[in-house]
């Protein structure tokens, strides 16, 4: 069974820019969430997405989107880039909704933002 | 405030010992505590998931115990090898699906 993928495994822009990062669940599972991961902050929630709604939001300011498609697959969006946005941005897939159940990770896309 | 923290920050040891990292956490209300191995440029594996009624959780070398009076979790790595080389990280979910991380412990093993 194929795992979590995540597209594209390295970016750069500048900023002001805007980007899509794109997550691809385990096969059957339905509920997507998003993760930032910073030196400085570790590791920290940004959404959750289960039937194409999102369930559940991160503290992140609104330049921070997301969606689920009906296939399970998410994009996130991130707008008018900081340099603070300069991030490992990880995806998890469980079966279903909520955090009782096991998440896999992706392996990540690298964002940097000059 | 919701907080985890873990302890130490780093550790370095030989192969073949021992280790226990430790996890503190001020989560409320509590709903389950979860173990992660993250290697150098790789998405975080779990390694166990403990709710309130569960002290003890086994994954091969690992052992996570949790005392959910104390608030407290340990991890313990047994007869550790190279490939243990790794951050390690305690998260705590409340039951209003609130996600806290904790900073880490980064695990050194040498030969």
């Amino acid at each position: 069974k194929a795992g979590v993928t995540q597209t594209p495994r390295y970016l750069i822009k500048t900023r002001g820019q805007q980007v899509t990062l794109s997550c691809s669940p385990i096969s059957g599972h339905r509920s997507v969430s998003w993760y930032q991961q910073t030196p400085g902050q570790g590791l920290q929630f940004l959404f959750e997405y289960f039937s194409e709604t999102q369930r559940n939001k991160g503290n992140f300011p609104g330049r921070f989107s997301g969606r689920q498609f009906s296939n399970s697959r998410s994009e996130m969006n991130v707008s008018t880039l900081e340099l603070g946005d300069s991030a490992l941005y990880l995806c998890a897939s469980s079966i279903t909704e909520g955090y009782d159940n096991e998440q896999f990770f992706g392996p990540g896309t690298r964002l940097t933002v000059l | 405030k919701n907080q985890v923290e873990q302890s130490p920050q780093s550790l370095i040891i030989l192969e073949g010992k021992n280790c226990t990292l430790q996890c503190n956490y001020t989560v409320s209300p509590f709903s389950n505590l979860r173990w992660y191995k993250q290697d150098t440029g790789r998405g975080p594996v779990s390694l166990t998931i403990m709710t309130f009624s569960e002290n003890t959780k086994s994954n091969g070398r690992y052992t996570a115990t949790l005392d959910a009076d104390t608030k407290q979790s340990s991890l313990h790595i047994t007869a550790s090898q190279l490939s243990d080389s790794a951050s390690y990280i305690c998260v705590v979910t409340t039951s209003y699906d609130k996600v806290i991380f904790g900073p880490g412990t980064s695990l050194s093993v040498i030969p």
